[in-house]
């Protein structure tokens, strides 16, 4: 059975700090998935990461993945309250082709001024 | 583009009575997918089809759950005597095959079974 895994399920932090998301799981899928889920609201796509040594940026917000490790990595470089929401990672179920997505537990984010 | 559109957005039922959540993809995507999320068990895949054939349903809980798409344009999932247990917020999501495969999601159905 696919399993992902993300630590920490939950985070306070004050603005300005930088912090890390982890994202483990268990197959050999080289496609992974972060989202953002604001309260009430639907997820939004934030990152797709589709080989080893992938590394994305989108403003404060870096992804990363390293597949012979299976962990993916999104980092927070100087927090901003905007920026507080719960973060999914996913990966493809089988890996290598079928399409539907299996996710961890979510990172529920919270930047405090 | 509209995005994925979903109706009802909220739904609240009583124990016993069928449930149709009703999905759009985006024009021009190939698949899609129905998700589950509650609190307990998170974001849970339910079922998903690719150029309308259905792919995968080993998510669906219950003989009480079924899922059609007739065309590319439209998918329902019904709920088949609906249970209090089924409360949850039911998301449909579309994609392109291909390498990047992003799903993109509905804004949800927020389902309540008294």
């Amino acid at each position: 059975e696919l399993k992902v895994e993300q630590n920490p399920l939950f985070l306070s932090m004050q603005e300005g700090k930088n912090y890390t998301i982890y994202c483990n799981y268990s197959t050999t899928s080289d496609r992974l998935y972060w989202y953002r889920q604001d309260p009430g609201k639907s997820l939004e796509s934030l990152f797709v990461l589709l080989s080893n040594g992938a590394v994305k940026q989108e403003g404060r917000l870096m992804a990363s993945l390293d597949t012979k490790a299976r962990l993916s990595t999104l980092h927070i470089t100087a927090a901003v309250h905007d920026l507080s929401a719960t973060y999914f990672c996913a990966v493809d179920r089988e890996g290598g082709g079928a399409d539907g997505l299996t996710f961890g537990k979510g990172t529920h984010l919270i930047i405090q001024p | 583009d509209a995005g994925v559109i979903q109706s009802p957005r909220h739904e609240v039922t009583e124990m016993g009575q069928e449930v149709t959540l009703r999905c759009k993809p985006i024009s021009g995507h190939n698949s899609l997918f129905w998700y589950r999320q509650t609190m307990m068990r998170g974001l849970e895949l339910l079922i998903y089809f690719n150029n309308n054939v259905p792919i995968d349903d080993s998510g669906m809980p219950e003989d009480r759950f079924s899922a059609k798409m007739p065309n590319a344009s439209f998918s329902t999932l019904k709920i088949q005597p609906s249970e209090p247990r089924d409360s949850a917020v039911y998301f449909c999501a579309s994609s392109l095959r291909g390498v990047r495969k992003t799903q993109y999601f509905g804004p949800g159905t927020r389902l309540l079974v008294l």
